[in-house]
């Protein structure tokens, strides 16, 4: 049981925009910078997103982060095929003294 | 280019040992911290541990779950990371990431991982 908590799956229409939400508590999310990976098929997961809302260079600017209190929100507009991955929420915790991992969510582009 | 290459997986029997090693290029690896993360597909993303870089004590991090039967180390004469894991389980058995750490948590470069299948 993951100490985030993201919705299995999500799907939109290509073109369209999605959110994926993660939730945790003050130990994680409520007190630390949020970071955010995505991980096509077959291959090792990637930085999207870090510091809550900012972005590693190469990464597009359709993808965004935002934070409210113990909640993150990734969010992905102008929906391409090629962003059919899973995506991971991931902060670090002051409690366990280690990086915790939502389960990841599934985003189809349908 | 950064490149991390894992390698030393395969399968080892319940209580075994195995020591995983990471080959990194591109950077430099003694001003970076370094982190191993492992995914299965049950329990996702887990973090094993962190280890800090030269300026900051060699300091290493643990994962509750594997605090005492792992061991992270990194030569900055091979530019090398490495994972003794000791005392395996079946809950051990997943994929094994390098990886870079920015910023003290973020991992932005990964290798490609490698598969460690703990059985009997």
């Amino acid at each position: 049981q993951s100490l985030l908590t993201q919705p299995p799956s999500v799907s939109s229409a290509p073109g369209q925009k999605v959110t994926i939400s993660c939730s945790g508590s003050s130990s994680n999310i409520g007190k630390n910078f949020v970071s955010w990976y995505q991980q096509l098929p077959g291959a090792a997961p990637k930085l999207l997103i870090y510091d809550n809302d900012k972005r590693p260079s190469g990464i597009p600017d359709r993808f965004s982060g935002s934070k409210s209190g113990t909640t993150v929100t990734l969010g992905i507009t102008g929906l391409q095929t090629g962003d059919e991955a899973e995506y991971f929420c991931g902060a670090w915790d002051s409690s366990l003294g280690v990086v915790v991992f939502g389960g990841g969510t599934t985003l189809s582009v349908l | 280019e950064v490149q991390l290459v894992e390698s030393g997986g395969g399968l080892v029997q319940p209580g075994g040992s195995l020591r995983l090693s990471c080959a990194t290029s591109g950077f430099t690896f003694n001003g970076h911290y370094m982190a191993w993360v492992r995914q299965t597909p049950g329990k996702g993303l887990e973090w094993v541990g962190r280890v800090r870089n030269r300026a900051n004590g060699y300091i290493i991090d643990y994962a509750a779950s594997v605090k005492g039967r792992f061991t992270i180390s990194r030569d900055e004469s091979k530019d090398s990371l490495y994972l003794q894991l000791s005392s395996v389980s079946s809950e051990d058995t997943a994929i094994y990431y390098c990886t870079r750490v920015f910023k003290s948590q973020y991992c932005d470069h990964w290798g490609r991982g490698t598969l460690v299948t703990v059985s009997s």
